[in-house]
């Protein structure tokens, strides 16, 4: 019973195509986030939604739109993909967009582009 | 701004060495801190975490101690083992922020 779940797991693209990531989780959680790991490991927010609803955008290019169309899942599109996207994108989700709350990390979607 | 400062790395032990991962922090506001730890091609798992001053978090064998005077959650083992081995993210969270500021990762490897 995976907790959060991605699709792909892995992702190789050319540049300037369109791609989307999805994600879902079964924890009946209200809050839902996308997170960038570059090559560094090193990782950066990018969007949150809680309730279905934008909470959180950080400085991302509009190329990425994510989409909640229910609370259990939040997918992310994006369009003419950049070598610079190349990354590994983790959903995660916690019970409310509260500091103290757990995040709860799905497995990653390395994506390459070429 | 908020912000997380944890030990560069990369880090090598042997099996049964004690482990410190240093983290200090930075926050406009009263933070809730965590560890994380991401094995080898895995997703992030909440490791412990410490939700106000002086709290200790601790599981598997790994503790921290939320300290407000020094802005410090450092994380500790007393002794490591191989399966230990993985990258460690300091992160914090503040009310009105919505979201986890991580640190840059410490990678640890732990030699038979």
């Amino acid at each position: 019973d995976t907790a959060v779940s991605q699709t792909p797991k892995y992702l190789v693209t050319q540049m300037g195509n369109d791609k989307s990531i999805k994600c879902e989780q079964n924890l009946g959680h209200d809050t839902m986030y996308w997170y960038k790991q570059d090559s560094k490991k090193f990782l950066k927010i990018m969007f949150s939604y809680n309730n279905k609803e934008l909470i959180i955008n950080e400085t991302v290019p509009n190329r990425f739109s994510p989409k909640s169309p229910d609370k259990a899942h939040l997918n992310l599109h994006i369009n003419s993909l950049e070598l610079g996207d190349s990354a590994v994108y983790f959903c995660a989700s916690s019970p409310l967009p509260s500091p103290q709350e757990t995040q709860y990390f799905g497995p990653g979607t390395r994506l390459l582009v070429l | 701004g908020n912000s997380v400062t944890q030990m560069e790395g990369p880090v090598t032990l042997s099996e049964e060495a004690f482990l410190t991962i240093n983290c200090t922090y930075t926050a406009t506001g009263y933070p809730s801190l965590f560890w994380y730890v991401q094995y080898p091609g895995e997703g992030l798992q909440l490791l412990l975490k410490a939700t106000k001053a002086d709290d200790k978090g601790s599981n598997k064998g790994f503790e921290a101690t939320y300290r407000k005077e020094t802005t410090s959650f450092h994380l500790e083992k007393g002794s490591v083992q191989v399966s230990d081995s993985a990258v460690y993210f300091c992160a914090l969270n503040v009310i009105g922020d919505y979201k986890l500021s991580f640190g840059a990762g410490t990678t640890v490897t732990v030699r038979a």
